[in-house]
């Protein structure tokens, strides 16, 4: 158990609808990543939060936006929904926003898009 | 912008000893992460390098150079449980933190 957690660990929906996806980071970690890994592409970074400010942001689509909370829980908004969304959907936190560190990755969501 | 190459898959027996390499071209070098992820599981933390050499840790060892934009993850006394896929990462850039990920070699290990 990384300590990180996400919640729903599955989701079912139709094309063209929205969901959102939680993250709540170990505890003390300020820094949120979300990642999307399918099966033709891997794991890819989506964007990362450090103490509620964006950070970085990777291959993220405009239908998808995320947002940090006060608290450090985070979510990631998917709307719009395709058939290629269809992907497991992991968060990871770390302690610092730079330097080498460790993430740790909490178990996923996985998005089914029908 | 980074490229991580990796074989798609390996198969080792047993007892036996693995070596999954890892090529990178990125705009700013700073680190080289492994992970390993078993099926439908979160990937977790194996080895982080960021001198060239190499860097042990019980079964598992990685290596890095950075003048061939190189590394390898060398797994000895190979265990059934050791089957899953391994990931390959490099920093998204020099600043950040976040990762940028090969598509993994997925290793299978029979008896």
């Amino acid at each position: 158990d990384s300590g990180v957690t996400q919640t729903p660990k599955h989701l079912i929906t139709a094309t063209g609808q929205r969901v959102t996806l939680r993250c709540s980071p170990r505890s003390g970690d300020l820094s949120v990543y979300w990642y999307q890994q399918s099966l033709d592409q891997g794991l890819q970074f989506l964007i990362q939060y450090y103490n509620g400010e964006e950070r970085a942001k990777g291959n993220i689509l405009e239908r998808f936006s995320a947002q940090q909370f006060p608290d450090l829980h985070s979510e990631l908004n998917l709307s719009s929904l395709e058939l290629g969304d269809s992907a497991l959907y992991f968060c990871a936190s770390s302690q610092a926003a730079g330097g080498p560190v460790e993430q740790y990755f909490g178990p996923g969501t996985r998005l089914t898009v029908t | 912008g980074q490229n991580i190459d990796q074989p798609t898959e390996m198969t080792a027996t047993e007892g036996a000893i693995v070596q999954i390499n890892c090529t990178y071209q990125t705009s700013g070098f700073n680190g080289l992460f492994w992970y390993q992820q078993h099926a439908g599981e979160a990937p977790t933390f194996l080895s982080y390098n960021v001198l060239d050499g190499l860097e042990e840790k019980g079964r598992f060892s990685s290596f890095l150079s950075r003048s061939k934009g190189y590394s390898y993850l060398l797994l000895k006394e190979l265990q059934m449980k050791d089957s899953a896929s391994y990931l390959c990462a490099v920093r998204h850039n020099q600043a950040g933190t976040a990762l940028i990920f090969g598509k993994g070699t997925t290793l299978s290990v029979s008896s």
